[in-house]
């Protein structure tokens, strides 16, 4: 499978943008990069996916390198609400039964502060 | 809203038992994976069904069993508890749309306790 690396941990002030990278130098041609977000005590959520492009959402941007082997998760106004570990991963795009497998890493753990 | 409803959020369990976590999901979603999170260790896979009655073993199968007899419904299978297996378990479903995954979906978490 391929992997992907992250910081263990970030710190950031709150309002400001906060950029967390990914390094996934063995990603494949349909692997899409996915990002979740596991707030204290709570189940992981969804926070973005891309495949080439750069992708927006009322969450967070994704910028994703040209050869894409690296990506990067930016919060544009970090809150503290936002702290919580950021799982950069890798997921086959084209379903093909087994192939739906999904593989978290250990993340980076953010810390906002006020 | 998708919705992943697992049915304890609290289990408290002895040594030798046989444990049921169950997981039901209401988007009618192809996907369901069982993972348990440790403290240091992340979230582990332990199963995952692409389809009614198929799984795949992940990363540590070893002591569970799951079952998918339904769509809807993904059963993770204790055999015989260990205080080895008290954790959090995490249960999560995703879609597939014109052949591609989406997103998934968790669970709150059961927090599994074996005395």
């Amino acid at each position: 499978d391929a992997k992907t690396t992250q910081p263990n941990s970030m710190e950031s002030n709150e309002e400001e943008p906060v950029h967390l990278p990914c390094n996934h130098s063995t990603i494949s041609g349909t692997d899409y990069i996915h990002w979740y977000r596991q707030l204290p005590s709570q189940g992981p959520e969804y926070v973005i996916h891309g495949l080439t492009s750069n992708v927006n959402n009322r969450m967070a941007s994704l910028a994703i390198a040209e050869d894409r082997k690296s990506s990067t998760l930016i919060l544009h106004r970090a809150t503290l609400r936002d702290a919580a570990v950021y799982y950069c991963i890798l997921r086959v795009g084209n379903y093909g039964g087994s192939q739906g497998n999904l593989i978290f890493g250990k993340g980076t753990k953010l810390s906002v502060k006020p | 809203d998708v919705k992943v409803t697992q049915s304890s959020r609290y289990l408290v369990k002895r040594t030798g038992e046989k444990v049921f976590l169950e997981c039901v999901q209401d988007m009618d979603h192809e996907n369901m994976f069982w993972y348990r999170q440790d403290p240091g260790l992340g979230l582990r896979l332990i199963y995952f069904s692409y389809d009614v009655k198929m799984k795949e073993k992940g990363d540590i199968p070893e002591g569970y069993s799951v079952s998918r007899e339904k769509k809807e419904r993904f059963s993770l299978i204790l055999e015989s508890a260990s205080t080895n297996q008290t954790s959090m378990y995490l249960c999560a479903s995703s879609l597939i749309v014109f052949r591609r995954n989406t997103e998934a979906f968790f669970g709150q978490g059961t927090r599994l306790t074996v005395v």
